[in-house]
């Protein structure tokens, strides 16, 4: 079946330490995205990307970086420099007007 | 900007009662809108969308929504709502043309009562 598998489902930081999600799409789109979703706060843009080893920050980018090196994955890392890290994290690829998403990974933080 | 706003964070229902869930939106142009739904843990489905055409959008699980431009609002309804219907939605209004980014409201989460 297509769709977008992120992984893990759950995820936990230690103070100073890197951690890295996992976003995998199979629907052939070109767009891919990440989204933080914090309660009563809808959803975040961090990064998004329209094309393969090209991508775009989002409006809340800091603390985070990604890569685009194939059309099928585009992994988050959440680094050191991201304080408050505990949140969920939702991944979404789109065919030009339709966002697809992820069931997510929630990382917590140690 | 685009904005999205769903005045109502938190509804609480009867099962088999009607529903319906409030977005008003606000876009330079006549606006592409979009309703998604998320169980507790997952990710987001969509609902249903409208692009343009008939105001009235029928959409999965029973789910229909209405634009309505004088009031620039897009309410999701359902005559009667399942137990199974509990869960965050979300109403969304997409940039047009080009990247695809999306503004999603903060989301009305729905409980439903026996």
């Amino acid at each position: 079946d297509g769709g977008i598998t992120q992984s893990p489902k759950y995820l936990f930081r230690k103070e100073g330490q890197n951690v890295t999600l996992s976003c995998e799409q199979n629907l052939n789109h070109d767009a891919m995205y990440w989204y933080r979703q914090d309660p009563g706060q809808g959803l975040r843009l961090i990064y998004y990307s329209q094309i393969v080893n090209d991508f775009q920050k989002g409006d809340i980018a800091e603390g985070y970086s990604v890569s685009r090196e194939k059309k099928e994955s585009f992994p988050l890392t959440v680094t050191s420099a991201q304080k408050n890290p505990t949140a969920f994290y939702l991944c979404a690829s789109s065919n030009e007007d339709i966002q697809y998403f992820g069931a997510g990974t929630r990382l917590s933080v140690l | 900007a685009q904005s999205v706003t769903q005045p109502d964070i938190h509804i609480t229902v009867s099962e088999g009662a009607s529903l319906e869930l409030r977005c008003n939106y606000s876009y330079g142009a006549t606006p592409y809108l979009f309703w998604y739904v998320q169980s507790p843990g997952q990710g987001l489905q969509l609902l249903l969308k409208y692009f343009s055409g008939d105001t009235l959008v029928q959409g999965i699980k029973g789910f229909e929504a209405e634009f309505k431009r004088s009031q620039s609002s897009f309410n999701l309804r359902k005559p009667s709502v399942h137990w199974s219907d509990a869960a965050e939605y979300f109403c969304a209004v997409p940039q047009r043309g080009g990247y695809q980014k999306v503004t999603f409201g903060t989301g009305t989460k729905l409980q439903v009562i026996p």
